[in-house]
């Protein structure tokens, strides 16, 4: 199963660019890794998600390397309305295997 | 568009009471998930569904906890005897299935348990 580790908590100014990398060194073949937003008292919502190389979307990009060890989340041109928690999700669903990561919770001052 | 859609949005129950929680899945979605997220905002698989029949069951504790996902019924998640332990949010997940819905899971918006 995979382990699935994220930086507890990231700080950063409005307008900047933010990346978070979710570390999962044992992802199986046929794992996706899924992106999640949760604000307080919310559920987790969609951002992204890849199985490798890049992804793009109209919110967030999706690195992942060739070795799939390891992925990053990048939020660009970041808003006080992004401060949140995000959480790194790795797993196939078919596969009886989705596993969450802690979540990092991104500050984003003025 | 279609959301999850979880019931009640908050629940109390004294120790030793019963909690049900229910789940009204995308039509559709062929899977469920039951997640547990406590105070240290980590997520807890639970059990989850492919259709009414139990796919993996692994995370349950299975001697107060019970979960169904019936036909053209909400899916239930069941807690027998509350323990302080069990206060957190119980998320529901959706994932439709098919090769158009990548591998993505919908959740919820979460029923919040206190045990007092």
């Amino acid at each position: 199963l995979a382990k699935i580790t994220q930086p507890i908590s990231m700080d950063s100014y409005e307008g900047q660019e933010v990346n978070i990398t979710c570390s999962h060194n044992n992802i199986a073949t046929n794992d996706y890794i899924t992106w999640y937003q949760q604000f307080p008292s919310q559920g987790p919502r969609f951002i992204i998600q890849g199985y490798k190389t890049k992804v793009t979307n109209e919110v967030a990009s999706l690195f992942i390397p060739a070795d799939r060890k390891s992925s990053t989340l990048s939020l660009p041109r970041v808003s006080l309305s992004d401060t949140a928690v995000y959480y790194c999700l790795v797993g196939g669903v078919e596969n009886n295997d989705m596993r969450f990561g802690a979540g990092t919770r991104l500050t984003v001052k003025p | 568009g279609e959301e999850v859609a979880q019931t009640p949005k908050h629940l109390v129950r004294g120790e030793g009471q019963k909690a049900k929680l229910y789940c009204a899945p995308i039509k559709g979605h062929s899977y469920v998930f039951w997640y547990q997220q406590v105070l240290k905002n980590e997520f807890k698989f639970l059990i989850s569904f492919q259709n009414e029949n139990v796919f993996d069951e692994t995370g349950m504790p299975k001697e107060r906890f019970s979960a169904k996902c019936l036909p053209n019924s909400p899916c239930s998640l069941e807690i027998q005897a509350t323990k302080l332990e069990d206060s957190a949010v119980y998320f529901c997940a959706n994932y439709f299935g098919g090769p158009l819905s990548g591998n993505t899971i919908y959740f919820g918006e979460g029923s919040w348990l206190t045990v007092v």
